[in-house]
């Protein structure tokens, strides 16, 4: 069974600069998560959909992050502007049920993103 | 509200001792708790996760946590380290109350001397 895939892996942008990640979850997971890992912290989850609608996103923050996840299956996170406390990795995960607490989280191995 | 704190950023161990990475949560309700492992450049990939039943979890790789809610933790053990095991290790809560979100801790940096 094929794992979360993200890309790219590695970006670095200067500040101001805008930028867009891609995840494909594993096929037929219905629910969909973007995390924020800031070195040194846990993962912090930024939007959640289930199937193409939004269940969370109290933590994006909406002046300059978007995310859409078009016909309920790839996702794609986007910055503009960024800044310079963007610079983190960002985990894609995804999981089976319908957003249920219980469920487990398959991760991708996430987009180093630098922002000088 | 939920919060999770992993004790000790950096645990070191010897080849073939205990492994211990202690967690502690907090929760409104009932929790459901995880801990999840990362290796270098890797996405986190769930150990064990427990969510209702035997207070005693066992998951990959010989690791194992007990859930002890009077003490509203969440301890990862290991009773023989490996050098594969050197990774960072994350504990995590859910809560079930409609929607929910998954908290996570810091991370604990595991490492395994030879």
């Amino acid at each position: 069974e094929a794992g979360v895939a993200q890309s790219p892996r590695y970006k670095i942008i200067e500040k101001r600069q805008s930028v867009a990640f891609w995840c494909n979850p594993i096929s037929g997971h219905a629910t969909l998560y973007w995390y924020q890992q800031i070195l040194g912290q846990g993962p912090k989850l930024l939007i959640q959909f289930q199937n193409n609608g939004v269940v969370d996103d109290s933590q994006l923050p909406k002046d300059r992050f978007s995310a859409e996840r078009l016909k309920g299956v790839d996702s794609t996170l986007k910055i503009q502007p960024a800044k310079l406390e963007d610079s983190a990795v960002y985990l894609c995960a995804s999981s089976l049920g319908s957003s249920r607490p219980t469920d487990t989280q398959y991760f991708g191995p996430g987009t180093r993103l630098t922002v000088l | 509200a939920q919060s999770v704190t992993q004790l000790g950023s950096h645990v070191s161990v010897s080849e073939g001792a205990l492994v211990l990475l202690r967690c502690n949560y907090s929760s409104s309700v009932p929790p459901y708790l995880f801990w999840y492992v990362q290796y270098p450049n890797q996405g986190l990939q769930l150990l064990l996760k427990y969510t209702t039943g035997a207070t005693l979890v066992k998951g990959i790789n010989g690791f194992e946590a007990e859930f002890k809610k009077s003490e509203t933790s969440f301890h990862l053990t290991k009773p023989s380290a490996h050098m594969s095991d050197a990774a960072e290790y994350f504990c995590a809560v859910s809560e079930g109350t409609g929607g929910f979100k998954t908290i996570f801790g810091a991370g604990t940096r595991l490492f395994v001397k030879a």
